[in-house]
């Protein structure tokens, strides 16, 4: 998953709690997106972004917020954590032919 | 209907011969189409992106994009037990929305 950094890898919430998992890629790409993905399912879009200062709604984007200030980062902010939201995790980047995923944060809501 | 529509499998086929996996899509102006395959507890990898009609190659992969028939395949020749995870097919206009993809086993 070269070039596309996700953390933490690894986060247990309490009900309530609220926490920010980063996203960061070094390959100047335009196209950024989180998903998650639930155990057995598939990936449902949260939020994506065409270039910095842009975002737009995914699929399940209730409970979450983004931000683009610059081409690199992505964070993905949850406000006040639900066990619904226990799930893994993933960002992506694209750029022409270039598709990357990062490795994941598995968060636990209890 | 759903965006982006693969049978969940799973596909079975003995080692060393072709699988087959199909996707379609609905939307008409989609611009890029992406094979990932991902390994249970992993990330999703990239195995190949099509983007005219037609067949492009890579090693034991092909993919096959029909746009009239907004229709997307992947071949796998040769298969081998380590070909054996979720294949996801995955289309892009500005999102990038996935099929829930298809569990391929290969046997031994």
């Amino acid at each position: 998953n070269a070039g596309v950094t996700q953390t933490p890898k690894f986060r247990i919430l309490k009900i309530g709690q609220s926490m920010t998992l980063q996203c960061t890629q070094d390959m100047n790409h335009n196209y950024m997106y989180w998903y998650r993905q639930d155990p057995g399912m598939g990936l449902k879009l949260i939020y994506y972004s065409v270039g910095a200062g842009i975002t737009d709604k995914g699929e399940v984007p209730n409970g979450y917020n983004v931000s683009r200030s610059t081409t690199e980062d992505f964070p993905l902010r949850l406000e006040l954590a639900a066990p619904s939201q226990t799930s893994v995790y993933f960002c992506a980047s694209i750029l022409g032919r270039e598709a990357f995923f990062g490795q994941g944060t598995r968060l636990t809501v209890v | 209907q759903k965006e982006v529509e693969q049978n969940s499998g799973p596909l079975s086929v003995p080692e060393g011969a072709i699988a087959s996996l199909n996707c379609t899509y609905s939307d008409r102006v989609s611009q890029s189409f992406f094979w990932y395959r991902q390994y249970s507890g992993k990330s999703p990898e990239l195995i190949m992106s099509i983007y005219s009609n037609g067949d492009k190659e890579d090693g034991r992969f092909t993919a096959q994009l029909n746009k009239a028939s907004q229709y997307v395949s992947l071949l796998i020749r040769d298969s081998q037990p380590s070909d054996s995870a979720t294949y996801l097919c995955a289309v892009l206009r500005r999102a990038l929305t996935f099929g829930s993809g298809t569990r391929l086993q290969v046997q031994p």
